[in-house]
């Protein structure tokens, strides 16, 4: 248990569901991000929040809407996806404005399967 | 260009034996950290260890221990006595000074034999 837990661990879904990831942390962190994972590329940033107010949106289709309603607990919802969004998802959580050293802690990740 | 790269996408090492895993990274921030996570089949990152920039010594934790050649902008991870246990994919990834983004190579497979 790395103080980061992500619900489900594994989805699958169709392309015209609808369903939310969750993630949630009490590190006490105030940041938190959600990265997608593909096969053979490098983690891709998809959001950031920082004390609640998103700070960055990395280009990420609108079918992707993500949602950060306390410092604790950040959600991915999730509709009309494609087959190329079956990733890995992966939550992190920082605290920012802290030194070099502070690194993210993660989250296990929700495995994600578009059919 | 890519701010970390990582040139072995599959690596293969013998137990009990030292394996080095490679990374190079591109910046024009004189502050910066490196940083190493392993990623077991479960899916979960887990932190390894930490460099910084300005750091003198290389960083160990414990098996792990990081090559930082600076003036090559290169901070290898350096496993010794590797267990069963260290088969994972390794991930380099860096901080840059007053940003909290991470930027990840694309990792390395490590692979240990009994």
């Amino acid at each position: 248990e790395t103080g980061v837990t992500q619900t489900p661990r594994h989805l699958v879904m169709g392309m015209t569901n609808k369903k939310s990831l969750k993630c949630e942390q009490h590190l006490g962190h105030n940041a938190m991000y959600w990265y997608k994972q593909s096969a053979k590329k490098p983690l891709e940033l998809m959001f950031v929040y920082n004390f609640k107010e998103q700070t960055e949106n990395n280009s990420v289709p609108s079918r992707f809407s993500p949602e950060c309603p306390n410092s604790s607990h950040l959600f991915l919802h999730l509709h009309t996806l494609q087959p190329e969004d079956s990733a890995l998802y992966l939550c992190a959580s920082s605290q920012a404005g802290t030194g070099l050293n502070y690194g993210y802690t993660f989250g296990s990740g929700t495995r994600l399967t578009v059919v | 260009a890519q701010k970390i790269t990582q040139t072995q996408p599959g690596m293969f090492v013998q137990e009990k034996e030292a394996v080095t895993l490679d990374c190079t990274y591109d910046t024009s921030d004189p502050s910066y950290g490196l940083f190493w996570y392993k990623q077991p089949s479960s899916g979960e990152m887990i932190f390894l260890i930490y460099q910084g920039s300005y750091d003198q010594q290389n960083a160990t934790e414990g098996r792990y221990s990081l090559n930082f050649q600076k003036a090559r902008k290169s901070a290898n991870l350096v496993i010794s006595a590797s267990q069963l246990g260290d088969s994972a994919m390794y991930f380099c990834a860096m901080r840059e000074g007053g940003g909290n983004q991470f930027y990840f190579g694309t990792g390395t497979s490590l692979t240990v034999i009994p």
